[in-house]
């Protein structure tokens, strides 16, 4: 079963606005990742945060987590064209090696 | 390219019969890792190895399917008596050793799609 929902489940935005995506998961982790996914396609790492961070950047990405919530925020910020995919967070729990995935949201970035 | 390759990339079959899969890690990754994602979900774990030892198998995972990594280092996903319930994208992924720079990311394959008539 899937442990990480994310919400919205679709975003459509213009060329130039920011785009937040939200992920909610249910146990202990290790680690969130976030990938990115191009329609049919295999999965993209974009940036993974430790669960003793709080946020962290990668050029245009910006994700936070908190623990004690049990949710993480993915921001692209300035979207392009290209921006256009499926953006799925992991967790990996504490123990076991597995990523357990939400079920993504749907990035449409208009030009 | 040293990124992860999966063969066939598309593969159609009718009920009842068996395919093999194949996934070619990224060299001296010794974490091999396969999911499988069906339209509109999220990938979910089917089976993880570590060089040749599979330590860890999904609930997923029926007696139809099989999966070996005798060296390693490639990987094979069998599934016998295919059902169309298994029509899906099954993505390969691995993961450099404990330590090894980058060693938390799984990097996956561009899968294979599977479509059972």
């Amino acid at each position: 079963s899937q442990q990480g929902e994310e919400d919205p489940q679709a975003l459509s935005i213009q060329e130039g606005e920011n785009a937040t995506m939200n992920c909610s998961y249910k146990t202990s982790i290790n680690n969130l990742q976030w990938y990115r996914q191009n329609s049919g396609r295999g999965l993209v790492h974009l940036i993974l945060i430790r669960s003793n961070e709080r946020e962290k950047h990668s050029g245009r990405l910006r994700v936070t987590l908190d623990t004690s919530k049990k949710s993480s925020s993915l921001l692209i910020t300035a979207s392009r064209a290209a921006d256009t995919a499926s953006y799925f967070c992991a967790t990996k729990e504490t123990s076991g090696s597995r990523l357990t995935f939400g079920e993504g949201t749907q990035l449409t970035v208009n030009p | 390219d040293t990124g992860v390759s999966q063969d066939p990339r598309h593969k159609i079959t009718k009920r009842g019969q068996n395919v093999t899969f194949r996934c070619d890690p990224i060299s001296e990754h010794n974490r091999l890792y396969w999911y499988r994602q069906t339209l509109g979900q999220g990938p979910e774990f089917l089976t993880y190895f570590q060089n040749e030892a599979q330590l860890e198998k999904s609930r997923l995972l029926s007696d139809r399917f099989s999966a070996e990594r005798p060296k390693g280092s490639f990987s094979t996903l069998e599934i016998q008596r295919t059902e169309q319930g298994d029509s899906a994208m099954y993505l390969c992924a691995s993961r450099p050793r404990w330590g090894a720079r980058g060693g938390e990311t799984q990097y996956f394959g561009p899968g294979t799609r599977l479509l059972v008539l």
